[in-house]
C-alpha cells in the first residue's frame, strides 16, 4: 500500500529552526510536496518538491532524496504565526496526491 | 491569492436530509477535486472532475455524488446525510502548471445529527 510517514506533533520556540520530516513508500515519484494549514482554514502551498536537493524560499527550505523516500521541511526564524499543521503530499505514478496526516507545530514564546 | 469559494462554510443538518455543497472557482482551472478532512487525519480524496462532463471518484468510498457542468462549478451532493458524513469538506483546483500546485476553498464543515 502507498503510506505517508511524519510527526505527529512538534514544538519548538520562537525564533528558533525546526525540522519536519515525511518519508513516503508510494506507487511511483511525480514530486512531493508542502502545505501549510492553519486551524479551521484551508491548506496553502508551501513548496514543490521533484529532484534531489534543497529548495530555499525565504525562510521555508524543503529537501528531498528520492532514493531514501524522504523529506524534510526547514523553517527558520520561527515566528508565533507559523504554528500550523504541515502536511506532506506525494503524486503518484498515476498523478494522484497520496496525503500525510500532517504535523502539527507549535511555537513557544 | 486563490480565487475558489465555497458554500456554505458551516451546516447542521439532521439525518436523512439532501445537501449539496457548492464549490466555484474564477481561475479557469480544468481539475477540481473533493477532498474530506477529519481533524488530525490526513486529507482523502472523494471525487475529482478533469474538464466539463467528466467525473471520477476518489480513493475514499463515498455515498455523495458530484457534477461538472461548467468548468468554474462542481458541486457536491449527498442525497440522505448520515452521522458519519460529519467531516470537513474541501474543493481545490489546479491549472496545467508544472508545478500541480492545488488551491484550496476555505471549506465546508459539515455536521449530521
Amino acid at each position: 500500500g502507498q503510506n505517508i510517514d511524519q510527526p505527529t506533533e512538534m514544538t519548538a520556540t520562537e525564533g528558533a529552526i525546526v525540522q519536519i520530516n515525511c518519508t513516503y513508500q508510494t506507487s511511483g515519484f511525480n514530486g512531493l510536496f508542502w502545505y501549510q494549514q492553519h486551524a479551521g482554514e484551508a491548506p496553502t502551498f508551501l513548496s514543490y518538491n521533484v529532484l534531489d536537493g534543497l529548495e530555499e524560499k525565504g525562510r521555508f527550505s524543503s529537501f528531498l532524496s528520492r532514493s531514501k523516500g524522504y523529506s524534510y521541511l526547514l523553517l527558520k526564524e520561527l515566528q508565533m504565526k507559523d504554528s500550523a499543521s504541515y502536511l506532506c503530499a506525494v503524486k503518484d505514478s498515476n498523478y494522484q496526491l497520496i496525503w500525510g496526516a500532517g504535523t502539527k507545530l507549535i511555537i513557544k514564546p | 491569492e486563490a480565487d475558489i469559494y465555497q458554500t456554505p462554510r458551516y451546516l447542521v443538518i439532521g439525518t436523512g436530509k439532501k445537501i449539496t455543497l457548492e464549490c466555484s472557482q474564477t481561475m479557469g482551472h480544468d481539475k477540481m477535486y473533493w477532498y474530506q478532512q477529519d481533524p488530525g487525519m490526513e486529507l482523502h480524496l472523494i471525487h475529482y472532475s478533469y474538464g466539463v462532463n467528466s467525473t471520477e471518484k476518489g480513493d475514499l468510498s463515498s455515498e455523495s455524488t458530484v457534477s461538472r457542468i461548467r468548468t468554474e462549478h462542481f458541486p457536491l451532493t449527498l442525497e440522505s446525510a448520515r452521522p458519519s458524513h460529519t467531516s470537513q469538506y474541501l474543493c481545490a483546483s489546479r491549472g496545467g502548471e508544472d508545478t500541480g500546485e492545488l488551491f484550496f476553498g476555505e471549506g465546508s464543515r459539515l455536521t449530521v445529527l
